[in-house]
């Protein structure tokens, strides 16, 4: 999900299922992204990269999804938790540019 | 371990206060970035320090001065700054400034909030 003005998107998912964030990016030069977790008055985390070359990357109950043909990133959680409510940023680089965030998605997770 | 410690966590200042804002990383990271972060918004880049020498400043007003004593620290020196500069300074390491996929992955510290009254 992409802001829309002053809104920051959010996604609300029930404890238990699986969440999908999404980020669009613009520039086609761009070979790689990161996905980063920031909670409330804490710095952004990593979570999780992948280059240009992969379309797809696992993690600990995470998974980055790439399609470069249409420029979208996507990050999936599995069993979300209580404690995975957070904003969610996106970040690319073309490796000799700095990296450039998206606006943010804010994932509540409902108990 | 990965981690970049912010001090202080907190800061309030007049608009003739003058302040610092210390960053310090233990990971052997070569560049090291300053980041302004209003609420709701992604953070945005200030400057990019690499082998200890500025490698971007990205227009960023004089009243913000960046310093990069040795490579495992960082300050940004804060001078005459206004109620707008109101916001959550971030400070970032990698390995490598550009270059290969992996040695730019950044990781930030906690923050320092800062209050311009």
């Amino acid at each position: 999900g992409e802001s829309v003005g002053l809104h920051l998107p959010t996604l609300s998912v029930q404890e238990g299922d699986n969440s999908i964030i999404n980020c669009a990016y613009s520039n086609s030069a761009s070979d790689y992204f990161i996905w980063y977790k920031q909670e409330s008055g804490k710095g952004p985390q990593f979570i999780i990269d992948i280059r240009s070359n992969m379309d797809k990357r696992q993690g600990q109950r995470v998974t980055v999804l790439l399609n470069k043909t249409v420029k979208h990133l996507s990050l999936q959680i599995a069993a979300t938790q209580p404690g995975d409510s957070a904003v969610y940023f996106c970040a690319e680089t073309s490796g000799n540019t700095p990296l450039v965030f998206g606006k943010g998605t804010r994932l509540s997770v409902i108990a | 371990d990965t981690e970049v410690t912010q001090t202080p966590k907190h800061l309030v200042m007049g608009m003739t206060n003058k302040k610092s804002l210390k960053c310090e990383q233990h990971m052997g990271h070569r560049a090291m970035y300053w980041y302004k972060q209003k609420a709701k918004k992604p953070p945005e880049l200030m400057f990019v320090y690499s082998y200890e020498k500025l490698s971007i400043n990205e227009s960023v007003p004089s009243r913000f001065s960046p310093e990069c004593p040795n490579s495992s620290l960082l300050n940004l020196h804060l001078h005459a700054l206004q109620p707008e500069d109101s916001a959550l300074y971030l400070c970032a390491s990698s390995p490598e400034e550009a270059g290969l996929a992996g040695l730019e992955t950044q990781y930030f510290g906690p923050g320092t909030r800062l209050l311009v009254l």
